[in-house]
């Protein structure tokens, strides 16, 4: 079965420095792979998803991740982070499509960002 | 079409009572996912359905909770005899499931308190 590990359950910024989020995944086949984002109150917004080709993947709102095959890495990053940024983060795997392209979930990581 | 809406948003009920939540997908997806979330950790997958038929069940969804989706448009998740563990958010997701992988799209969820 597969799973996502998402080490740290917060992390704290300040306004303008860069961010990075760490996940880590464990699935058996191809992975697909995604980073949403949850401001309180609020449903998930996805920010990125990797599926094949291009291991360093562009996102909405400045965000950007990299796939890492030999690690089981999908790690989120931002090079200036702004205060509207603080929500806490989450990764997942989804399953193939035969499989029903469900998501599997990490237990977030929540930014808080400091002025 | 503003996306996927779920209603109602907040339910505070008694211990033992029977709830009922609705989510309503975008309008040409095919498939429809319920997850349940709670406090500090990462949603978990409950249930799935392509048109109306539903096609897996989570082992998280015990006898008391039962889904629909009659007529392959809105979806009801039901918990008959609700304890205090059932309190969590419940989130919905819908997608177009066609011959490649398409991102899943969140409703704000319903937050459902057991007193």
């Amino acid at each position: 079965a597969q799973s996502v590990t998402q080490p740290d359950i917060h992390i704290t910024v300040s306004e303008g420095a860069s961010l990075e989020l760490r996940c880590n995944y464990s699935y058996g086949a191809t992975p697909y792979l995604f980073w949403y984002v949850q401001s309180p109150g609020q449903g998930l917004q996805l920010l990125l998803k990797y599926f094949s080709g291009d291991t360093l993947v562009q996102g909405i709102k400045g965000f950007e991740a990299e796939f890492k095959r030999s690690q089981s890495s999908f790690n989120l990053r931002k090079p200036s982070v702004h205060w509207s940024d603080a929500a806490e983060y989450f990764c997942a795997v989804g399953t193939s499509k035969a499989a029903g392209n469900k998501l599997t979930f990490g237990g977030g990581t929540r930014v808080l960002v400091k002025p | 079409d503003t996306g996927v809406s779920q209603n109602p948003r907040h339910k505070i009920t008694k211990r033992g009572q029977n709830v009922t939540f609705r989510c309503d997908p975008i309008s040409e997806h095919n498939r429809l996912y319920w997850y349940r979330q709670t406090l500090g950790q990462g949603p978990e997958f409950l249930t799935y359905f392509q048109n109306e038929a539903q096609l897996e069940k989570s082992r998280l969804l015990s006898d008391r909770f039962s889904a629909e989706r009659p007529k392959g448009s809105f979806s009801t998740l039901e918990i008959q005899r609700t304890e205090q563990g059932d309190s969590a958010m419940y989130l919905c997701a819908s997608t177009l499931a066609g011959s490649s992988y398409n991102e899943q799209f969140f409703g704000p969820g319903t937050r459902l308190t057991v007193l």
